[in-house]
């Protein structure tokens, strides 16, 4: 059974750019859903992705979007970008209406300078 | 921001010790769920819980969903290096598509 799959692990971009992290979900998921992780804090849910539209949203500006694909992988998007973006990306895929089947990816962290 | 208190932020002891968590919320949740980090991971499940005064044991830990529904707490028993990291509780929705997390305990164990 494949878990989570993140990509890139790292990244460093400069303000106001764009960034797309990507999301492979555990096999047999068909649910998405995209936390951020402040340094020394909890995951905070930014939405969730279920047949290929939201399913929900956090308290995340517009310029935090996503996408869900066929085979339930996702994307997620942030536009110009802030320094208070900078953060540890985690995926979770489950299967729609799991209240515990989430398996969480080892995340991207993306720096902002 | 969170709506989840969770205490200590931090502990640090022997090996062998027990050790005692808590979480707190101002929302009633529907279930509440217990994770640990590793550093450079995402957070891993350890238990669930999904009644009111439910009582749940996974080896050496043991958590309870609080008779309100807006607490839960989480022992480890005869703790060993193994168990450093960060601990989460997490609340989920009605909804069902959103976790609620706490701040984290840092617990560290010194052999």
């Amino acid at each position: 059974e494949t878990g989570v799959t993140q990509s890139p692990t790292h990244l460093i971009k400069t303000r106001g750019q764009q960034v797309t992290l990507r999301c492979s979900s555990q096999s047999g998921h068909n649910t998405v859903s995209w936390y951020q992780q402040a340094l020394g804090q909890g995951p905070q849910f930014i939405f969730q992705y279920y047949r290929e539209e939201e399913n929900g949203r956090g308290n995340f500006p517009p310029r935090f979007s996503g996408l869900q694909f066929p085979n339930y992988s996702s994307e997620l998007n942030v536009n110009a970008l802030e320094l208070d973006d900078s953060a540890l990306y985690l995926c979770a895929s489950s299967s729609h209406g799991a209240s515990y089947g989430y398996t969480f990816g080892s995340g991207t962290r993306l720096t902002v300078v | 921001g969170q709506q989840l208190n969770q205490s200590p932020q931090s502990m640090f002891i022997q090996e062998g010790e027990d050790v005692s968590m808590n979480c707190t919320s101002s929302s009633i949740f529907n279930t509440w769920l217990w994770y640990k980090q590793d550093p450079g991971e995402g957070p891993v499940l350890l238990i669930a819980l999904y009644k009111a005064g439910e009582l749940t044991s996974n080896g050496r830990l043991t958590a309870q969903f609080g008779i309100t529904r807006k607490d839960s707490f989480l022992n480890i028993s005869a703790s060993i290096p193994s168990d450093v990291g960060i601990y989460f509780c997490a609340g989920h929705n009605n909804a069902g598509n959103m976790l609620t997390f706490g701040g984290g305990t840092r617990l560290m164990v010194k052999p």
